[in-house]
């Protein structure tokens, strides 16, 4: 399977803290983005990072990636009660088709007021 | 612009029952895509079409089969429904014609089957 594993499976923080998630693949990417879900819901893209790119941020959020290691992690600073959702990593291999993302296990979050 | 939209949102069939899922895309968007999260699997690619043709599939049976329109709205079906079909059907939808850019989800179908 080329499923992304990510750790940890679940994660509990207090509000204001940082939360770092990490995510490792198994084949060469395209690219590699991160999705939140809130329970039972759609999923909302968050970042894309592409393969010959180290490292992204967007607002709080900061991506990196290392080829070299198939890995990455998804870093939230000064998180929030409503930061409380999964997160799935998600990577686009380079021999499948266009959208066919393979997703990660995923990591809960739980952000506590 | 108005996201997603899948329809039904909820919905509970029997055993050897079919269904069919529906999908609008983003105003614009001509990819769309499926997928299947269940807890044990997590969330696998059930296929993609493009332009009214199915560009890639997953490793899901003949039982699972789609379709898209000319104004890309897209329906999925399953036949002879089996217990481990109860899922959340996620529709996501892109613009991208190339390398998978940022796919838009809607909210889900959730089929249960008894």
């Amino acid at each position: 399977s080329q499923q992304g594993e990510e750790d940890p499976q679940a994660l509990s923080i207090q509000e204001g803290e940082n939360a770092t998630m990490n995510c490792s693949y198994k084949t060469s990417i395209n690219n590699l983005q991160w999705y939140r879900q809130n329970s039972g819901r759609g999923l909302v893209h968050l970042i894309l990072i592409r393969s010959n790119e180290r490292e992204k941020h967007s607002g709080r959020l900061r991506v990196t990636l290392d080829t070299s290691k198939k890995s990455s992690s998804l870093l939230i600073t000064a998180s929030r009660a409503a930061d409380t959702a999964s997160y799935f990593c998600a990577t686009d291999p380079v021999q499948t088709g266009a959208n066919n993302l393979f997703f990660g296990t995923g990591t809960r979050l739980t952000v506590i007021p | 612009k108005a996201g997603v939209t899948q329809t039904p949102r909820y919905l509970i069939k029997t055993r050897g029952q079919q269904v069919t899922l529906s999908c609008s895309p983003i105003s614009g968007h001509r990819s769309v895509s499926w997928y299947q999260q269940t807890p044990g699997q997590g969330l696998q690619f059930l296929f993609e079409y493009f332009s009214e043709t199915q560009r890639n599939k997953g490793n899901f049976p003949g039982r699972f089969s789609g379709r898209q329109f000319s104004n890309s709205r897209s329906e999925m079906n399953v036949s002879t429904l089996e217990l481990g079909d109860s899922a959340l059907y996620l529709c996501a939808s892109s613009s991208r014609t190339g390398n998978t850019g940022e796919l838009f989800f809607g909210e889900g179908s959730r089929l249960t089957v008894l």
